[in-house]
C-alpha cells in the first residue's frame, strides 16, 4: 500500500461532531476514490474524483458527506453531524488515470462515534 | 452488484501453490478481471489484472478461461503472510462506472 496516505489512521468522535478525512494519493495520480467498509463486509464505493471534480457520487450518502480533490493538498472526505452508523473504516484509492487503470489503496481510517 | 462469484474459505498448506478460483460467467467483452487481497486492518492491496491472456507478476499467476467466464489466482508457493481475503473484481469502461465492486471474497488460511 505504499504511496497512497491516509490520515488519521484513527479518528474519534462524539456525535453531532463532524469527521475530516485526508488521503494524498500517490504521486502522478489525478484520480482518487473513497470506500468505506462496515465491520465484516466488503468494501463499498462512495465517490470518484478528480482534481477540482466530482466525477461519480453514485455511493455517497445524500446528506451529510461530502467530498473535495483540490488544485492543491489532499482530497478530503468531510461527515458531518455524525451518528453511530458512520462507524467504519473509510479507504482512498488512486490510480493514474480512469478506465482500465488499477486503483491503489490506503491504510485507511477508521472512524469510531461515540 | 459484484459480478463474481467466489467460495467464502479455503485452506492451503505452507509451500504449496494456492489456486483461487471466481465465476464471472456474465463478464463482457470490455471487461477487465482485477484481483486484490486484504489482510486484517489494511487496506487492499493490487495482486493483479488481465483481459483475455493470462499473466503473471511477482506475486500471483492470472489464469483466464478461453470463454472468460471463469478465473484462478494462482499464488505459487503460499506463505504464512499470503493469510487473507482475497477479492476477484470485474471492471470494464468508463460507461459501466469506475468503482470496484467488492463481494464478499475468499478468506485463505495457510497453514504451517
Amino acid at each position: 500500500n505504499a504511496g497512497v496516505m491516509q490520515n488519521p489512521r484513527h479518528l474519534v468522535r462524539r456525535r453531532g461532531q463532524e469527521a475530516r478525512l485526508r488521503c494524498s494519493p500517490v504521486k502522478g495520480h489525478s484520480h482518487v476514490y473513497w470506500y468505506r467498509q462496515l465491520p465484516e463486509e466488503g468494501l463499498k464505493f462512495m465517490v470518484y474524483l478528480q482534481k477540482e471534480n466530482i466525477i461519480d457520487e453514485s455511493g455517497m450518502p445524500k446528506e451529510r458527506f461530502s467530498a473535495e480533490f483540490p488544485k492543491e493538498g489532499p482530497s478530503i472526505l468531510r461527515i458531518q453531524q455524525v451518528v453511530r452508523g458512520d462507524s467504519a473504516a473509510y479507504f482512498c484509492a488512486s490510480s493514474r488515470a480512469g478506465g482500465y487503470q488499477p486503483q491503489h489503496f490506503g491504510d485507511g481510517t477508521r472512524l469510531s462515534i461515540l | 452488484d459484484a459480478k463474481t462469484t467466489q467460495p467464502p474459505s479455503m485452506d492451503c498448506a505452507e509451500g504449496r501453490a494456492a489456486n483461487l478460483p471466481c465465476n464471472h460467467s456474465t463478464i463482457s467483452g470490455n471487461e477487465y478481471v482485477y484481483w486484490y487481497r486484504q489482510i486484517h486492518s489494511q487496506g487492499p492491496q493490487y495482486i493483479i489484472h488481465g483481459l483475455k491472456n493470462n499473466e503473471t507478476n511477482e506475486m500471483a499467476s492470472l489464469i483466464i478461461t478461453e470463454d472468460r467466464k471463469s478465473s484462478t489466482l494462482i499464488l505459487p508457493h503460499a506463505t504464512l503472510r499470503d493469510t487473507a481475503v482475497y477479492y476477484c473484481i470485474v471492471r470494464g469502461s468508463e460507461s459501466t462506472g469506475n468503482q470496484f465492486y467488492f463481494g464478499t471474497g475468499t478468506s485463505l488460511t495457510v497453514i504451517p
